[in-house]
């Protein structure tokens, strides 16, 4: 069936380091989004992206849609421990649908 | 101040028992959803709902029923015919537009012994 995949699936970095995790769509998206859910809480929204090649920044977080706008990517400069938690990425399809997320933890 | 109500936050119950998982909004959004997350699982959808009185299964809907009596509220009945109830629900919401983001609850962890 459709489905978004994320890797990597765990992600452990040392404060300062830069890192990129990746989401996959097995079909075109009209839309993907970003939501970050911390340790014991539940999702929040981040970010959309819609067009084509398209790139958000938030503060030390970039977004980029694919120019096939089948994959996407989130970029963090220089984690910190307030980046711990668990990013989805997720797509329309019938409904929106999750990819099975990122833990990112953060060595200090 | 405006969001998604889950309650309880913790929930147990014996094997055999049907339980009831409670989530209103007051964000006058029409769309209502259920998902359920696993370790390592990700969200997955039960049900979603996006106008009262009609609701849609999701792709893991067996053992689960849902009803939209009202535009706020989209409780869920976690039914004993489901073979591995244990997890953490998810209620969340949207304004029913395409590709709005949605808006979750504090979720409710339900412990099935």
């Amino acid at each position: 069936g459709q489905q978004v995949m994320q890797i990597p699936q765990y992600q452990h970095v040392q404060e300062g380091e830069d890192f990129t995790t990746y989401c996959n769509s097995s079909t075109t998206l009209s839309n993907i989004q970003w939501y970050k859910q911390r340790p014991g809480g539940h999702p929040v929204f981040l970010i959309q992206l819609v067009k084509s090649g398209e790139v958000k920044k938030q503060k030390r977080l970039t977004f980029q849609f694919g120019e096939a706008k089948k994959n996407s990517s989130l970029h963090i400069t220089a984690t910190q421990t307030t980046d711990v938690g668990t990013y989805f990425c997720a797509g329309p399809l019938r409904e929106l649908v999750f990819g099975k997320g990122m833990k990112l933890t953060v060595n200090p | 101040d405006g969001g998604i109500t889950q309650s309880p936050k913790y929930l147990f119950r014996k094997e055999g028992q049907n339980v009831t998982l409670s989530c209103e909004q007051n964000l006058n959004h029409d769309a209502m959803y259920w998902y359920r997350q696993d370790p390592g699982q990700g969200l997955r959808l039960i049900y979603y709902s996006q106008i009262v009185n009609d609701f849609q299964k999701g792709d893991i809907a067996e053992g689960y029923s849902v009803s939209r009596e009202k535009k706020e509220s989209f409780p869920l009945t976690v039914t004993s015919a489901q073979k591995n109830p244990t997890a953490f629900y998810l209620c969340a919401s949207s304004n029913g537009q395409t590709n709005s983001p949605l808006h979750f609850g504090n979720g409710t962890r339900l412990t099935v012994t």
